[in-house]
């Protein structure tokens, strides 16, 4: 069976520093990948997606920017980060093809900047 | 373009009643929908889906979904609910032979009381 992991649950950092979140899936071959952000209270705003390694499109300008090294792993990064960037960050995949495959959520990241 | 409307910011409930969590979707070709439910600080978990067919789609959970093309709409259903069933609840559409990426409502609390 598939799964996704995400890591790290939470994360505390101050503003203007780096970051590095990761995602990797197992049990599936091509998955498309996207990020999403989370803010308290609201829904959830596409951030990344990929279909392919190196493949990124981006849905909303930001500091923010992500890379897919490999086939089953998508990172999120910044190298600043702004008090706007708290939030809970969450990685999804979903088969590669029509647009009846549901998506699948991993735990997500609660992001705290100080 | 398609869009989702999810009527109910929040819904409470006492445990044991019925339960109606409304979506209504816009789109000019045929669609897929999706709800899925969100336990606090976990990711999205994927309820139940309509791809065609029968009209009335089950879940996990006891949760169930009506489709009703004419009314464009697709709320989801629990006859009885319970006190784990507190979470947030997210309706997400996807256009028949269009983009992989579903557009999601904005979210519905369940708030389920004692």
């Amino acid at each position: 069976s598939q799964t996704i992991h995400q890591w790290p649950a939470t994360l505390v950092q101050p503003v203007g520093s780096p970051l590095s979140l990761e995602c990797t899936v197992e049990g599936t071959s091509n998955p498309n990948l996207y990020w999403y952000r989370q803010a308290a209270g609201r829904g959830l705003q596409l951030l990344f997606y990929s279909v392919g390694i190196g493949q990124i499109s981006s849905e909303v300008p930001q500091n923010l920017s992500a890379s897919r090294p490999q086939d089953r792993q998508f990172i999120l990064s910044s190298k600043k980060l702004l008090l706007s960037d708290s939030g809970f960050y969450l990685c999804a995949w979903s088969k590669p093809g029509p647009s009846n495959q549901p998506q699948h959520f991993g735990d997500g990241t609660r992001l705290s900047i100080l | 373009a398609q869009s989702v409307t999810q009527l109910d910011s929040q819904v409470p409930v006492f445990e044991e009643a019925p339960v109606e969590l409304r979506c209504n979707y816009s789109s000019s070709v045929s669609v897929y929908l999706f709800w899925y439910v969100q336990y606090p600080n976990q990711g999205l978990q994927l309820l139940l889906k309509y791809l065609s067919g029968s009209t009335l789609v089950k879940g996990i959970n006891g949760f169930e979904a009506e489709f009703n093309k004419s009314q464009t709409s697709f709320h989801l259903r629990k006859p009885s609910v319970h006190i784990s069933d507190t979470a947030e609840y997210f309706c997400a559409v996807s256009l028949s032979g269009g983009s992989y990426i579903p557009t999601f409502g904005r979210g519905t609390s369940l708030i389920v009381h004692p």
